[in-house]
């Protein structure tokens, strides 16, 4: 089956940096990559999600790159703030169920 | 803005015993989905639901779990004897005709 595995395990930035946090999958047929935002007492919430016919896309100061040469995909947030703080999962999936195989999760901290 | 809802938000048992978590999906949604994250851990699919039956299911969801929608509005996730291993969040998540899965907050489970 799948497997994710997704880098660094935690991320500490001051406010105003970039944060960049990264995912390769195993299975070359997973053409679904979503990215979730966790926050503290919540569920995961879709922040960005790419297809594989995309290398590249971007929603306000966040963007994701996938190469699926390499099999990895990446999560770039710029300008960061402090409510970015949260944990990020990466998750990979085929078309058809679109059930999501996740990574271990990003705790991104950021800094005032 | 819909969203999920999950009740009991913790729950606390006794090994060996039966616990019911329930959700409340997106009204409008057809596709339903539990989830369990064990502290620490990748989030983990359990299983998925569609038109009153399990589509798919993982090696988790073994013969001490299962699903009902008893109504037109309650989605169940029943484990009939909880063991110490079962401790966990638990997600449901729904979806719509698209690929976006929305997430409950979870039930944070704890058998003791």
């Amino acid at each position: 089956g799948e497997n994710v595995e997704q880098h660094p395990s935690t991320l500490s930035v001051q406010e105003g940096d970039s944060a960049v946090i990264k995912c390769t999958y195993s299975d070359s047929a997973s053409n679904y990559f979503p990215w979730y935002k966790q926050e503290l007492g919540k569920g995961p919430q879709l922040i960005i999600d790419i297809r594989s016919n995309v290398g590249e896309k971007k929603d306000q100061r966040i963007a994701v790159t996938l190469n699926k040469t390499a099999k990895h995909f990446s999560l770039h947030i710029t300008e960061t703030q402090p409510e970015d703080s949260a944990v990020y999962f990466c998750a990979a999936s085929k078309g058809g169920s679109y059930i999501p195989t996740f990574g271990r999760g990003t705790s991104l901290i950021v800094h005032p | 803005e819909p969203e999920v809802t999950q009740t009991p938000s913790h729950q606390v048992t006794q090994m060996g015993q039966e616990v019911i978590l329930r959700c409340v999906p997106i009204s409008n949604h057809l596709y339903f989905y539990w989830y369990r994250q064990i502290l620490g851990q990748k989030v983990e699919f359990l299983v998925s639901f569609y038109n009153n039956e399990i589509s798919e299911k993982s090696e988790i969801f073994d013969d001490q779990f299962s699903v009902e929608r008893p109504d037109g509005s309650n989605f169940t996730l029943k484990i009939r004897s909880t063991k110490l291993e079962d401790s966990a969040m638990y997600f449901c998540a729904s979806k719509g005709d698209g690929n976006e899965q929305y997430f409950g907050p979870g039930t944070r489970l704890t058998v003791t």
